[in-house]
């Protein structure tokens, strides 16, 4: 079993709608999630990055955390075709390497 | 502050050739780490520095790899002997080692092995 768990799609949703991504790890000892976004052929960039369970929102994207059930969500409001993408959810315990999940391909339909 | 940037973007190479690549990371970090990743696949970790020590080493790792980082400022990544399967995208990443450090990588290095 890997250790940080997504489906990898692709997923296809048109433009305007709020687009769900979800990831489930298995180390009770993360403590550390982030989602990275990666367009191709270009490297993963960081979009949220939060500390135990809870929720964290930046402009359309929120992060929610349940270490509880150790289940990570995106949440991409009034989703645009720029934001058609990879998205890879990551985790790591405090002084850990930062472990990834597979990837899941979004594309936004104009 | 330009990033972190490797190079080259793009190697190709014949089986059993070595290769060396760069990466120069964000100037004030010091922890700086290597990943790879193939098609459909997230990033896998590879090794990571903090200052010029090499902290960890994946078990995946062969003995064909190997990463410098000689004065705690850029790193190469060497690969002896190559084979086809070290295709990939080779990425490096740097960090500030505080608990709550974020990572932040470079665009890559593309590799085949023909």
């Amino acid at each position: 079993q890997k250790e940080v768990e997504q489906d990898p799609g692709p997923l296809s949703v048109p433009e305007g709608a709020i687009v769900s991504l979800n990831c489930t790890y298995s180390n009770s000892a993360f403590q550390y999630f982030m989602w990275y976004r990666q367009y191709s052929r270009k490297g993963p960039e960081l979009l949220m990055y939060t500390y135990s369970s809870g929720n964290k929102e930046d402009g359309r994207f929120t992060a929610q955390v349940d270490k509880s059930s150790k289940y990570i969500s995106l949440f991409i409001r009034d989703s645009q075709p720029s934001d058609s993408a990879t998205y890879l959810c990551a985790s790591r315990d405090s002084y850990d390497k930062v472990i990834f999940g597979p990837g899941t391909s979004l594309s936004v339909i104009p | 502050d330009t990033g972190v940037s490797q190079n080259p973007r793009h190697k190709i190479t014949k089986r059993g050739q070595n290769v060396t690549f760069r990466c120069d990371p964000i100037s004030e970090h010091n922890r700086l780490y290597w990943y790879r990743q193939t098609l459909g696949q997230g990033p896998e970790f590879l090794t990571y520095f903090q200052n010029e020590a090499q902290l960890e080493k994946s078990r995946l790792l062969s003995d064909r790899f190997s990463a410098e980082r000689p004065k705690g400022s850029f790193s190469t990544l060497e690969i002896q002997r190559t084979e086809q399967g070290d295709s990939a995208m080779y990425l490096c990443a740097s960090s500030l080692s505080a608990p709550n450090e974020k990572l932040f990588f470079g665009s890559g290095t593309q590799l085949s092995v023909l």
